[in-house]
């Protein structure tokens, strides 16, 4: 059963503290996604990797940073945690393609909900 | 660019009645389209997804929805809703050959005893 995990369920922060969420997954697969969700926005990416030490900016990136040391486990960084970061954020990965069909379904982790005080 | 629109922030059903949960999309390629659902407190689960060939997609718990290009259209179906279907429902799309998904904001189905 394939298993995408985060390190928190419910996280508290202070403004200004640096915050580190982590994401595990057990599927193998290449490509790891950050999205926050918002009422009414559904789901933003913040950024997303392809492979082993490769990031991208998604449509949201500001205030944020992205760490890929092993193919396993993607960590997202705030920096400098601010009060219009509370938000749930959540981690997903998928496989990636070679020749033929393919599917880009995406597998996500059960979310951090993230406050800022 | 790709965008996706879910007409309906809350819909609210009998149980037992139809489900209906509407999707436009626009892609300037053919698309890759998904529904996921997320129930409380948990994360995104894939309902069903369409990526080529037959245009009605079954996908898991009784949904299915048809892909309709003239339309461009994905609108998911349940002919009879359950309690149990009470959650939020995400219509998503992504281009042939791209790591993006975009995603809708998201329609949260109400199920009246």
């Amino acid at each position: 059963d394939v298993k995408v995990t985060q390190s928190s369920r419910y996280l508290v922060k202070r403004t200004g503290e640096k915050v580190f969420l982590e994401c595990v997954q057990d599927m193998d697969h290449e490509n790891m996604f950050w999205y926050r969700q918002d009422p009414g926005l559904g789901l933003r990416l913040i950024y997303f990797s392809y492979d082993v030490k490769m990031k991208e900016k998604g449509d949201i990136p500001e205030g944020y940073s992205v760490s890929r040391e092993k193919k396993e486990r993607f960590s997202l960084i705030l920096e400098s945690a601010s009060t219009n970061q509370t938000s749930m954020y959540l981690c997903a990965s998928s496989t990636q393609l070679t020749s033929g069909r393919s599917s880009y379904e995406q597998y996500f982790g059960p979310g951090t909900r993230l406050t800022v005080t | 660019a790709q965008s996706v629109t879910q007409l309906g922030s809350h819909v609210s059903v009998s149980e037992g009645a139809l489900v209906l949960l509407r999707c436009n999309y626009s892609s300037s390629v053919p698309p890759y389209l998904f529904w996921y659902v997320q129930y409380p407190n948990q994360g995104l689960q894939l309902l069903l997804k369409y990526t080529t060939g037959a245009t009605l997609v079954k996908g898991i718990n009784g949904f299915e929805a048809e892909f309709k290009k003239s339309e461009t259209s994905f609108h998911l179906t349940k002919p009879s809703a359950h309690m149990s279907d009470a959650a939020e429902y995400f219509c998503a799309v992504s281009e042939t050959g791209g790591f993006k998904t975009i995603f809708g904001a998201g329609t949260r189905l109400f199920v009246k005893a």
